[in-house]
C-alpha cells in the first residue's frame, strides 16, 4: 500500500528559484495537507484542501501557493525560495473534511529541501 | 504561554521500562487528542485518539485525558527498541459550521529504548 507518495525525497535550491512539491494518494481521501516541520517548531499547516476544487490557508502560508489537481493529487509552490524555507515539508490526506471529529491523518515521508 | 506544551526530553529507558509521554494545553477549547509516532526520516504515523477524558488502551498503549488539569499522557508498557522514535502529541478544536479548524501539534519527545 502506497498510502501518500511525496517527491521528491531531496532538494537543494538557491536563493530566488521556484519549485513545485509533489504529493499524491491513493487512498481515497477528501481532505489533504501540507505541513512543515522544523526544528523546535514542531509540525506547522501551510494549507489545507478540505475537498478537491478548495484550498485555505494554514497557520503559515507567505511564500507558498497550492494546487488541488484533482482528488488524488495536491502540489506545494515555492515561487521564490528563501533561506527561511528550507524545512522537511509533509503532506497528509484525511478521509473527510478537517471540521468532522475523528479524521486522522495520514502522513507521507516528507521532503528535505535546503535553500541556500 | 504557548498552546501545547511538550517536553522535547529526549528521554532514553531500558528495554522493559514504563514509559510515561506528557502534554499540557492552555486552549479549553481543544476537544480532541491524539497521539502520533514518527521513525527518523519517517511522517508521523497515529498511533492514538481520544475525545473524552479518561483512559483508552490499545495494546501496550495507554492514552490518558484530564480535561480538567488539560493535561494528556500516553504510557507505553514493556517498552521494546523498536519503539524508539519521536512521539509528538496533536488537539484538535471543532468550529462547526465551517471548514476551517485547527490541529496543533506538540514539538515532539525523543525518545531511545535501549536493549
Amino acid at each position: 500500500n502506497a498510502g501518500v507518495t511525496q517527491t521528491p525525497k531531496f532538494q537543494v535550491l538557491k536563493t530566488g528559484q521556484s519549485m513545485t512539491l509533489q504529493c499524491a494518494q491513493d487512498m481515497n481521501h477528501n481532505s489533504m495537507y501540507w505541513y512543515r516541520q522544523d526544528p523546535g517548531m514542531g509540525l506547522r499547516l501551510i494549507y489545507y484542501s478540505a475537498s478537491e476544487g478548495t484550498t485555505d490557508k494554514g497557520e503559515v502560508p507567505n511564500g507558498y501557493n497550492v494546487s488541488r489537481l484533482n482528488k488524488r493529487e495536491f502540489s506545494l509552490r515555492l515561487e521564490s525560495a528563501a533561506p527561511s524555507q528550507t524545512s522537511v515539508y509533509f503532506c497528509a490526506s484525511s478521509e473527510r473534511a478537517p471540521d468532522y471529529s475523528n479524521q486522522p491523518q495520514h502522513f507521507g515521508d516528507g521532503t528535505r529541501l535546503s535553500i541556500l | 504561554q504557548k498552546e501545547v506544551e511538550q517536553d522535547p526530553g529526549p528521554l532514553s529507558v531500558p528495554e522493559g521500562a514504563i514509559v510515561s509521554l506528557n502534554c499540557t494545553y492552555s486552549n479549553s477549547a481543544f476537544q480532541y487528542f491524539m497521539w502520533y509516532r514518527q521513525y527518523s526520516r519517517k511522517g508521523p504515523e497515529l498511533l492514538m485518539y481520544t475525545y473524552s477524558s479518561g483512559n483508552k488502551e490499545d495494546g501496550r498503549f495507554t492514552a490518558q485525558v484530564d480535561k480538567s488539569s488539560k493535561y494528556i499522557s500516553l504510557f507505553i508498557r514493556d517498552s521494546q527498541p523498536s519503539d524508539s522514535a519521536t512521539y509528538l502529541c496533536a488537539m484538535k478544536t471543532l468550529n462547526s459550521g465551517g471548514s476551517n479548524y485547527k490541529l496543533t501539534f506538540g514539538k515532539g519527545t525523543l525518545l531511545t529504548v535501549n536493549p
